[in-house]
């Protein structure tokens, strides 16, 4: 049984197209992370989710979109794609209080071409 | 603002030797944790251990311990009795009093038998 399932694990799409990833975790926790790991390893956290607050990366550009329904689900959301977005995208969750490991998915490889 | 630095890009091991991987970290948080994940060529993040900025002992998990000097702001990852199977990337990771996973750019280890 899964503890963090993302999917899809693949996903090749055109630029300009609009995508959703799905998260979802199974272990209860408060927390949920999307991160951006790019063609030179380095993971780059985008946004966090904990009781309903959201915290951005500055960074981000604002065609990323993190959506919440529950707090065992967060989708990311990608309007207009563009090359530069391909990359493996992480989610992970954790407790959210005291210092705990996060648990990640397994990733999902874009490829906008 | 957090900032994790792994100096080594890549290491390489003889099996059955002991490795350490560096980690140095910046924080004004009064209270955080500092992580170390294994990332396989299949690319799970994998979590192997930890060490909360409180802590007295260094944390120790089967073959890995965690070296943490707090005055030097380093958290080096020893792995002793290398394994083949230990060849991966290695990435260190501060969580800050935000609930926020910040991490380094990694090692890549290589176990030569």
């Amino acid at each position: 049984d899964t503890a963090v399932s993302q999917t899809p694990k693949y996903l090749v799409t055109q630029m300009g197209n609009d995508k959703s990833i799905k998260c979802e975790q199974n272990l209860g926790h408060d927390t949920m992370y999307w991160y951006k790991q790019d063609s030179k390893k380095f993971l780059k956290i985008m946004f966090s989710y904990n009781n309903k607050e959201l915290i951005i990366n500055e960074t981000v550009p604002n065609r990323f979109s993190p959506k919440s329904p529950d707090k065992a689900h967060l989708n990311l959301h990608i309007n207009s794609l563009e090359l530069g977005d391909s990359a493996v995208y992480f989610c992970a969750s954790s407790l959210g209080a005291g210092i705990s490991e996060a648990f990640f998915g397994q990733g999902t490889r874009l490829t906008v071409v | 603002a957090q900032k994790i630095t792994q100096t080594q890009p890549g290491m390489f091991v003889q099996e059955k030797e002991a490795v350490t991987l560096d980690c140095t970290y910046d924080t004004s948080d009064p209270s955080y944790g500092l992580f170390w994940y294994k990332q396989p060529s299949s690319g799970e993040m994998i979590f192997l251990i930890y060490q909360g900025s409180y802590d007295q002992q260094n944390a120790t998990e089967g073959r890995y311990s965690l070296n943490f000097q707090k005055a030097r702001k380093s958290a080096n990852l020893v792995i002793s009795a290398s394994q083949l199977g230990d060849s991966a990337m290695y990435f260190c990771a501060i969580l800050n009093t935000g609930n926020q996973f910040y991490f380094g750019t990694g090692t890549s280890l290589t176990v030569i038998p």
